[in-house]
């Protein structure tokens, strides 16, 4: 079994500062790793996956996130904010043996203040 | 770019009734996926759906849930005799391939809210 842990429920930051959104996991095998994101009355859209090859990962809207299998992290970055990056990120896992089943954190709501 | 669309938006229902909240995957897609969100908690998987029959489910999924679909286009959520806890968002998701596959990504809708009254 997985799971997530996404250690900020909400994170406050001035826009064109850099923002980091924290996610650990936990699984007993091989796992992709995933972000979502969810803006105001949306659906979940993928921000970025990890499946294999570099750990360094780029996704839309100039995020990126970094596979670090020996602190079992996957860490979102952006250097640079805008106030359209207001929304709810999810990160999930999918273990490799785990079908197709996802398993999402509980969300870390960021917000971005002019 | 392609979606995945969910209707009704918001339906609000009363303790012990049946509810089905439709969705329209994209077209070419061949998985099928339900999630939910209880207000304030995790998104939850609930089941996968593929060469029409579940392919996984969770502990959620118990007998009080059923899927379908029933044409080419549509996949249902039946929820049968709604309890307060059912209360939540429901979103349907579509993938043209399994996780595993590195090509693969999955689409998700906008949501249904239910509210169990």
């Amino acid at each position: 079994a997985q799971s997530v842990t996404q250690l900020d429920s909400q994170v406050p930051v001035f826009e064109e500062a850099p923002v980091e959104l924290r996610c650990n996991y936990s699984s007993s095998v091989s796992v992709y790793l995933f972000w979502y994101v969810q803006y105001p009355n949306q659906g979940l859209q993928l921000l970025l996956k990890y499946l294999s090859g570099s750990t360094l990962v780029k996704g839309i809207n100039g995020f990126e996130a970094e596979f670090n299998k020996s602190q079992t992290s996957f860490h979102l970055r952006k250097p640079s904010v805008h106030i359209s990056d207001t929304a709810e990120y999810f990160c999930a896992v999918s273990g490799r043996n785990a079908g197709n089943m996802l398993t999402f954190g509980g969300g870390t709501r960021l917000m971005v203040k002019p | 770019e392609p979606e995945v669309t969910q209707t009704p938006s918001h339906q609000v229902t009363q303790m012990g009734q049946e509810v089905i909240l439709r969705c329209v995957p994209i077209s070419n897609h061949l998985y099928f996926y339900w999630y939910r969100q209880i207000l304030g908690q995790k998104v939850e998987f609930l089941v996968s759906f593929y060469n029409n029959e579940i392919s996984e489910k969770s502990e959620i999924f118990d007998d009080q849930f059923s899927v379908e679909r029933p044409d080419g286009s549509n996949f249902t959520l039946k929820i049968r005799s709604t309890k307060l806890e059912d209360s939540a968002m429901y979103f349907c998701a579509s993938s043209s391939q399994p996780i595993v596959s590195s090509g693969n990504t999955i689409y998700f809708g906008e949501g249904s809210w239910l509210t169990v009254v």
